[in-house]
């Protein structure tokens, strides 16, 4: 049974860029949520989804970021005209129920680089 | 501002120590807590979990402790062995997301 899966695991964008962010959750599980943590920092909650739903985005910045979840393929964390204070490591993790407890597992994360 | 903390942001140990992580929280209507490892490269791993209505909870080689009234936790590593080395997060369930602390980075020295 795959884990979570990101990808990519590093990307480097150049500032103004487009950034998309892919999470692909366990096999059965339709929660998905993602964080974001600065170096040297613990992680910080960004968005909560479920399949073609956002139920909580309230870690989302209000600009430039944007997420989905659809019926079919991974969930998709997007930042547009990135900055290089959004270099950071993304961490998505799935659930099969709603909440983050001992069947939530978390991927391996993207590192973005913004230059 | 992060309702939950950690003391101490080094812990340095010997190979065969135990080993003692704390973390402080501010919310006093937290009912569910957990401890993550994370090692360098790597997402969080979960180790053990304790709900507000336990006071202890034991694992392999692991012990979480809550005291509700000081609102303090902490996860016991017996005999610590260098694969423990990592960072180590303790984190407030809130039912949809997790609120961090900033992370004790543990050290096993053989």
């Amino acid at each position: 049974n795959a884990g979570v899966m990101q990808n990519p695991r590093h990307l480097v964008r150049r500032r103004g860029q487009e950034a998309r962010l892919r999470c692909s959750p366990m096999k059965g599980h339709s929660h998905v949520y993602w964080y974001r943590q600065l170096p040297e920092e613990g992680l910080k909650f960004m968005v909560y989804l479920q399949k073609e739903n956002i139920i909580d985005e309230s870690g989302m910045p209000k600009e430039r970021f944007s997420a989905e979840f659809p019926k079919e393929g991974p969930s998709i964390l997007r930042i547009q005209q990135v900055v290089r204070g959004d270099s950071a490591a993304y961490f998505c993790a799935s659930s099969r129920q709603r909440s983050m407890n001992t069947e939530a597992f978390f991927g391996q994360g993207t590192r973005l680089t913004v230059v | 501002g992060e309702s939950v903390g950690l003391h101490l942001p080094t812990l340095s140990v010997q190979e065969g120590d135990n080993s003692i992580i704390n973390c402080a929280y501010s919310n006093s209507a937290s009912d569910y807590f957990i401890w993550y490892k994370q090692e360098s490269g790597k997402g969080p791993q979960f180790i053990i979990d304790i709900r507000s209505n336990m006071d202890k909870r034991q694992g392999q080689r692991v012990t979480v402790l809550l005291n509700k009234t000081v609102k303090h936790l902490s996860l016991q590593i017996a005999a610590t062995q260098p694969g423990d080395s990592a960072v180590y997060f303790c984190a407030e369930n809130m039912r949809t997301a997790l609120i961090f602390g900033k992370g004790t980075t543990l050290s096993v020295s053989s």
